[in-house]
């Protein structure tokens, strides 16, 4: 089973604090995903990366940054928390499969509710 | 940019009746996926459809691919307590991208 983990599932913080949120996966999955959800808006993709040391910008970047120094690790980063930064955050891994028929779907984590005051 | 718009956003029935949700979209995917989250959690996986016309069943769930390949449906039969929850479906485009509903959120009326 693939199994995918985040650092904390409930984290509180104070605007303006720096914020690191690690999420780990244990099947050599190339690909890993940062979302947040939140009420009405559902999933919505912050960065991806498809190797180590590669991201890309999902659909709102804006405030966050993203670290992928080995394989197995994603790491996204609130440089300077803010209060419209309290959500649920998401992470996702899934295969590289190259073709016509991949098959890429996403296995997430349990997520980390995250609240800045 | 592509959308997928799932419905109903919200359904109450009563334990023990069946239930039906779907997706649909002005684009073609190439893979149709069913997620469940339950209340605090990460959504997990239910069904993958690969193929136009696939029929799919994992337990009580039935899900199929539409033939025109914009659309998806997702049946639960005879539902539980525990079906409670959100339902998302998602679709792989041609890029290769992943794009989410917004999600079905179940409650089961005792």
């Amino acid at each position: 089973d693939v199994k995918v983990t985040q650092s904390s599932r409930y984290l509180v913080k104070r605007t303006g604090e720096k914020v690191f949120l690690e999420c780990v996966q244990d099947m050599d999955h190339e690909n890993m995903f940062w979302y947040r959800q939140d009420p009405g808006l559902g999933l919505r993709l912050i960065y991806f990366s498809y190797d180590v040391k590669m991201k890309e910008k999902g659909d709102i970047p804006e405030g966050y940054s993203v670290s992928r120094e080995k394989k197995e690790r994603f790491s996204l980063i609130l440089e300077s928390a803010s209060t419209n930064q309290t959500s649920m955050y998401l992470c996702a891994s899934s295969l590289m499969e190259l073709g016509a028929f991949t098959h890429n779907e996403q296995f997430f984590g349990p997520g980390t509710r995250l609240t800045v005051l | 940019g592509q959308q997928l718009n799932q419905s109903p956003q919200s359904m109450f029935i009563q334990e023990g009746e069946d239930v039906s949700m779907n997706c649909t979209s002005s684009s073609i995917f190439n893979t149709w996926l069913w997620y469940k989250q339950d209340p605090g959690e990460g959504p997990v996986l239910l069904i993958a459809l690969y193929k136009a016309g696939e029929l799919t069943s994992n337990g009580r769930l039935t899900a199929q691919f539409g033939i025109t390949r914009k659309d998806s449906f997702l049946n639960i039969s005879a539902s539980i307590p525990s079906d409670v929850g959100i339902y998302f479906c998602a679709g792989q485009n041609r890029d290769d991208k992943i794009i989410f509903g917004k999600g079905t959120r179940l409650h089961i009326l005792p």
